[in-house]
């Protein structure tokens, strides 16, 4: 049960770039987030997905796309990177519902030139 | 929408003396508290959760509290150890929203020995 992975680990672009983060979990989770963290700043909502089907902005959307491949996979996208992008970015995993545990991946750190 | 503030940003103690972490959040329709700990480059991790209906809960050192009234909740950490130094953060959640949850900013806890 490898619970939530991510790749890559650790990803240098240069500003304008694109790429894609990759999240999976095997939980049979229903609800999926995508977080970044800066210094300081604690864990801020980029996106989340209640459940298969369903993405919503969180806190921090702007520069950012999701999909919810399926009920397994939840990818983060960044179109044009810019250097305000540089951050670790996490993938959680839930239940939904109610008072259910999120459960992290373990991060991916990004650094935009 | 909601907010969490987390003080104090940094906590100094020494070993086996107590460590408390307070939060205060800002939406009254919050019912969901838990506490997540990240080690240095590691995931954040659940550590204790407590819902609106509770005052108090309690897991062998750990304690977190939660006054409704006064929408704040904190977290009690007794006979601290070394293993405990870590990045503490609260969070809250409408649980009617995804669980979605919002993160204080957190506490960098250092028990010295």
């Amino acid at each position: 049960n490898a619970g939530v992975t991510q790749t890559p680990k650790f990803q240098v672009l240069k500003t304008g770039q694109s790429m894609t983060l990759q999240c999976a979990q095997d939980m049979n989770h229903n609800s999926m987030y995508w977080y970044r963290q800066d210094p300081g700043m604690g864990l801020r909502l980029i996106y989340y997905s209640a459940s298969e089907g369903t993405t919503d902005k969180g806190e921090v959307p702007n520069g950012y796309n999701v999909s919810r491949l399926n009920k397994r996979e939840f990818s983060l996208r960044l179109e044009s990177a810019a250097p305000s992008q540089t951050s670790v970015y996490f993938c959680a995993s839930s239940d939904g519902g109610s008072y259910n545990e999120q459960f992290f991946g373990p991060g991916t750190r990004l650094t935009v030139l | 929408g909601e907010n969490v503030e987390q003080h104090p940003s940094t906590l100094s103690v020494q070993e086996g003396d107590s460590a408390v972490i307070k939060c205060t959040y800002s939406d009254s329709a919050s019912n969901y508290f838990p506490w997540y700990k990240q080690e240095l480059g590691k995931r954040p991790q659940l550590i204790i959760d407590i819902r609106s209906n509770v005052g108090e809960k309690k897991d062998q050192r750990i304690a977190v509290t939660l006054n409704k009234t006064a929408k704040h909740f904190s977290l009690h950490i007794t006979e601290t150890q070394p293993e405990d130094s870590a990045v503490y953060f609260c969070a809250a959640s409408n649980t009617g929203t995804a669980s979605k949850l919002t993160f204080g900013t957190g506490t960098r806890l250092q028990v010295t020995l």
